[in-house]
């Protein structure tokens, strides 16, 4: 499994965007990209996946350049409710029935 | 939007007692998995299932685990003699069919919350 490095903790303003990156330098060719959010007593929520360039979705961009060595998830104008934990996580690619490994994650806290 | 359920939301048990978690995956979801987070800590994994048979397991997961999916829809995880430690929360999490076998999208439930006395 890709090892993976992000920040322990973030704060940012309500309103303003929220850049998380994330360090891959192992990442295997087949291996893909995911982001996963937690709060408090809830089970983590699957945001975005990603092989390269760019992917969006209604919640989240994911930004991952050509060397694939690290990837940054964009939250655009961020709200009290994006309070969470924020996790990257890189596939092993070894079966569909492989578990996810998750690590300590990113806390971040938005403050009004 | 369909979802993973667990019950219950919360179990207390004394230690030494057997507990049985419940879940009922998203349907036409194929594997399975247990996962537990004590306070403060990592999500770690215990447990995957296909097939009907577990695919893999942590270190966690001893004799004292075990995993049945006794119909086309429940899927429990069961403590046999509860231990203070077990204290934790427990989420279900299952992961639909794709032909992207390297894709790691696990939908996970609310989690149950085990507090051993």
């Amino acid at each position: 499994l890709a090892k993976t490095t992000q920040p322990i903790s973030m704060d940012s303003y309500e309103g303003q965007e929220v850049n998380i990156t994330c360090s891959h330098n192992n990442i295997a060719t087949n291996d893909y990209i995911t982001w996963y959010q937690q709060f408090p007593s809830q089970g983590p929520r699957f945001i975005i996946q990603g092989y390269k360039t760019k992917v969006t979705n209604e919640v989240a961009s994911l930004f991952i350049p050509a060397d694939r060595k690290s990837s940054t998830l964009s939250l655009p104008r961020v709200s009290l409710s994006d309070t969470a934990v924020y996790y990257c996580l890189v596939g092993a690619g070894s079966g569909g029935y492989q578990k996810v490994t998750f690590g300590t994650g990113t806390k971040l806290q938005v403050i009004p | 939007e369909p979802e993973v359920t667990q019950t219950p939301s919360h179990q207390v048990t004394q230690m030494g007692q057997e507990v049985i978690l419940r879940c009922v995956p998203i349907s036409n979801h194929l594997y399975f998995y247990w996962y537990r987070q004590i306070l403060g800590q990592k999500v770690e994994f215990l447990v995957s299932f296909y097939n009907n048979e577990i695919s893999e397991k942590s270190e966690i997961f001893d004799d004292q685990f075990s995993v049945e999916r006794p119909d086309g829809s429940n899927f429990t995880l069961k403590i046999r003699s509860t231990k203070l430690e077990d204290s934790a929360m427990y989420f279900c999490a299952s992961r639909p069919t794709s032909g992207l076998a390297n894709t790691d999208t696990q939908y996970f439930g609310p989690g149950t919350r085990l507090t051993v006395l």
